[in-house]
C-alpha cells in the first residue's frame, strides 16, 4: 500500500503570495489532518477533514484554509503569506472511524517565505 | 498551560542505558495516547500507543500511562545510537468524538556510544 503523499516537497514563496499544498492519503483512509511544524512550536494542529467535511480546526488565522475532495485527497491553502508561515507542513491520514486512531504522516512540504 | 508538555531536552544517555521520556497533558478526558519518533529531516512515525492505565511493552519500548496524574512516559531499554531522534508525545483530545491529536513539542534524545 502506498503511503501518504505530499506535494510539492519544497516551496519558496515571497510575502503576500498564496500557496496551495496537496496531500493524498493512504488508499481507503477518509480522514486527513494537517499540521504545521516549526522548531519553536513543535507540531501544531491546523484542521482535520473527513468525507469532504472539516470536523476539527486548530487555532490558526483564517488565512489558513483547506478542503477535501471526494477521493479523500486534500489541499491546504495559505493566503497572504507572512514570514512566520515558514514551516514544515505535514499531513496525516487515518481511517477516520473515531478517537484513538493512529495517524500516518506524509513526508511534508517545507515552505520558506522570503 | 500547554495541552501537552514535554521536556525539550536534549536527553543524553550512554549506549545500553535506559532512556526515560515523560509527558503530561491537561485534558482529563483524553483517552488515547501515542509516542511518535521523528528523525531529523523525516516525518513522525508511530512507535507506541496506549489507552489504559499501566504499562505496555513492545520490544525495547515500554509506554506507561497514569490517567489520575495525567502522565505518560516512554522507556527505551538498551538504548542504541539509532534511537537518537526527537520523541513526540501525542494525546487525542476529545472534540466531537473525532481525531484531534495534540502533540507535545518533543524531547530530543541523544544516545552516545
Amino acid at each position: 500500500k502506498a503511503g501518504v503523499t505530499q506535494t510539492p516537497r519544497y516551496l519558496i514563496k515571497t510575502r503576500g503570495q498564496q500557496v496551495t499544498l496537496s496531500c493524498s492519503p493512504i488508499s481507503g483512509h477518509r480522514s486527513v489532518s494537517w499540521y504545521q511544524q516549526t522548531p519553536g512550536q513543535g507540531l501544531q494542529f491546523l484542521f482535520e477533514y473527513f468525507s469532504e467535511t472539516q470536523r476539527n480546526k486548530g487555532n490558526f488565522p483564517g488565512r489558513f484554509s483547506g478542503r477535501q475532495f471526494s477521493n479523500s485527497r486534500s489541499e491546504m491553502n495559505v493566503s497572504t503569506l507572512e514570514l512566520g508561515d515558514s514551516a514544515l507542513y505535514l499531513c496525516a491520514s487515518s481511517a477516520g472511524q473515531g478517537a484513538g486512531e493512529k495517524l500516518f504522516f506524509g513526508s511534508g512540504t517545507q515552505l520558506s517565505v522570503l | 498551560q500547554k495541552e501537552v508538555e514535554q521536556n525539550s531536552g536534549p536527553l543524553s544517555v550512554p549506549e545500553g542505558a535506559i532512556a526515560s521520556l515523560n509527558c503530561t497533558y491537561s485534558d482529563r478526558v483524553s483517552q488515547s495516547f501515542f509516542w511518535y519518533r521523528q528523525y531529523s529531516g523525516k516525518s513522525p512515525e508511530l512507535i507506541m500507543s496506549i489507552y489504559s492505565n499501566g504499562d505496555k511493552e513492545d520490544g525495547r519500548f515500554t509506554a506507561q500511562l497514569n490517567k489520575a496524574s495525567q502522565y505518560v512516559s516512554l522507556l527505551i531499554r538498551d538504548s542504541q545510537p539509532s534511537d537518537s531522534a526527537t520523541y513526540l508525545c501525542a494525546v487525542n483530545t476529545p472534540s466531537g468524538g473525532y481525531n484531534k491529536l495534540i502533540f507535545g513539542a518533543g524531547t530530543r534524545l541523544a544516545v552516545h556510544p
